[in-house]
């Protein structure tokens, strides 16, 4: 069973702030991984992709990835409340494939 | 790029009436694709993966004489619900997988399925 750990929140933090979302992955083969946000009745919108060990930065976002922790994660700097979502850690277990194990999500609400 | 059209946006329908819902790739082609049901506060439970011109592979629990599944182009796939019933209203949305840098996959919009 591939499984895609998220603490399911709600996670609070003020405007301005850093949001940091956490996901870890069982399975070690796994190549490469995703952030989604989904927004409350809408459908789940890509937002970072993730290969490599390390850092990747996307506007406001940074996604970091530890594989040999098994771990990925998503900084959302200077939080505004439009970023107040659900975010969903999926991870692709090998090449050539398009499946994907999802987290259940992490809510983030950014308080004015 | 990448965008994934889905229709329709929501549907009501009797109980034991059957819907269609149709999953476009606009501007990529998609040998994969997926089908998808949330319900309220719930988190996404892949119901089928399509491989266009194959039959569908289903999860486990959920009936694929129920929910039928058609992949016919690179462009196009669609979910017949059967029969419906009132536990079947639910968040429908489907993705399609493109590799764009990793194996990415791209939601719909969603179809919001009510059944009376």
């Amino acid at each position: 069973q591939k499984e895609v750990e998220q603490n399911s929140g709600p996670l609070s933090v003020p405007e301005g702030a850093i949001a940091s979302l956490n996901c870890t992955y069982s399975d070690r083969v796994s190549q490469s991984f995703f952030w989604y946000r989904q927004y409350s009745g809408k459908s789940p919108e890509l937002i970072m992709s993730i290969y490599s060990n390390g850092d990747k930065e996307d506007g406001r976002f940074t996604a970091q990835l530890n594989k040999a922790s098994q771990y990925v994660s998503l900084l959302i700097r200077d939080s505004q409340p439009s970023d107040s979502a659900t975010y969903l850690c999926a991870v692709n277990p090998q090449t050539g494939a398009n499946n994907l194990f999802f987290g259940t999500g992490t809510r983030l609400t950014v308080i004015p | 790029g990448a965008v994934v059209s889905q229709h329709p946006s929501w549907v009501i329908c009797k109980s034991g009436t059957s819907v269609k819902i149709e999953c476009r790739s606009l501007d990529f082609q998609a040998t994969t694709m997926f089908w998808y049901r949330q319900f309220p506060k719930q988190s996404l439970m892949l119901m089928a993966t399509s491989n266009e011109g194959s039959k569908a592979t289903y999860e486990q629990g959920v009936e694929k004489d129920k929910f039928l599944i058609n992949h016919a182009s690179l462009t196009l796939s669609t979910l017949t619900v059967t029969s419906a019933h009132p536990e079947d209203s639910s968040f429908y949305i489907c993705s399609a997988g493109a590799y764009i840098s990793y194996n990415e996959q791209f939601f719909g919009p969603g179809t919001r399925l009510t059944v009376l």
